[in-house]
């Protein structure tokens, strides 16, 4: 099984551009997430969704959105990025919110901004 | 709000040394808690788990206890390999739904 795609594996991006970041996952989880990582700082969360047609905010949404029109797909989007939005993105989903749940993780997209 | 300290990185050890990666953490109720891990260049997958009081996460020869009277979830191996060079991170749920990472602790194991 694929579990969680993500699109691109890699970028670089102008600075005020925009840009789509890509998440598949065919496990039909309920719940799906979205992370930053950078150097130090561990992961934290952007955005998240507990079900599809829902979302949320999370430690830093700040510069980013996302949508959730079906169960499967979760994209993230740039609408004007900048320097420091440059991190490794990561994508995530669990079979139903809470706090027992696994997350499961898909391979990243490293973004860099210039 | 919920939080976590790991034992700052990297650690460096010879194969079939024993491994103990330290892990603490401040909650309010009861959380569960994982082990995730991240090889070089991939994403993060789950290592191991426990979600009440004493219960013990085990998998690929790891093992964490739930330490409510700590407030610890340390993680042990008695003989890593060089396959288990990576990183670690010990993570506490936050609330629903949510889950606090830290910075993660790299470990390196040489032959």
């Amino acid at each position: 099984t694929a579990g969680i795609t993500q699109a691109p594996t890699s970028q670089i991006l102008a600075a005020g551009r925009s840009m789509t970041l890509r998440c598949t996952q065919d496990m039909r989880h309920n719940a799906m997430y979205w992370y930053r990582q950078d150097l130090g700082l561990g992961l934290r969360l952007i955005h998240y969704s507990n079900t599809a047609g829902t979302t949320g905010k999370g430690e830093v949404p700040d510069g980013y959105s996302v949508s959730r029109a079906n169960t499967d797909d979760f994209p993230l989007t740039l609408a004007s990025a900048v320097p420091s939005q440059t991190s490794v993105y990561f994508c995530a989903s669990s079979a139903l919110a809470g706090n027992y749940n696994e997350q499961f993780f898909g391979p990243g997209t490293r973004l860099t901004v210039l | 709000g919920n939080s976590v300290t790991q034992m700052e990185g990297p650690v460096t050890l010879s194969e079939e040394a024993f491994l103990t990666i330290n892990c603490t953490y401040t909650a309010t109720g009861y959380p569960s808690l994982f082990w995730y891990v991240q090889y070089p260049g991939e994403g993060l997958q789950l290592l191991l788990k426990a979600t009440k009081a004493d219960d013990k996460g085990s998998n690929k020869g790891f093992e964490a206890t739930y330490r409510k009277e700590t407030t610890s979830f340390h993680l042990e191996k008695g003989s890593v390999q060089v396959s288990d060079s990576a990183v670690y991170f010990c993570v506490p749920s936050g609330g629903y739904n949510k889950l606090i990472f830290g910075a993660g602790t790299r470990l390196a194991v040489h032959p």
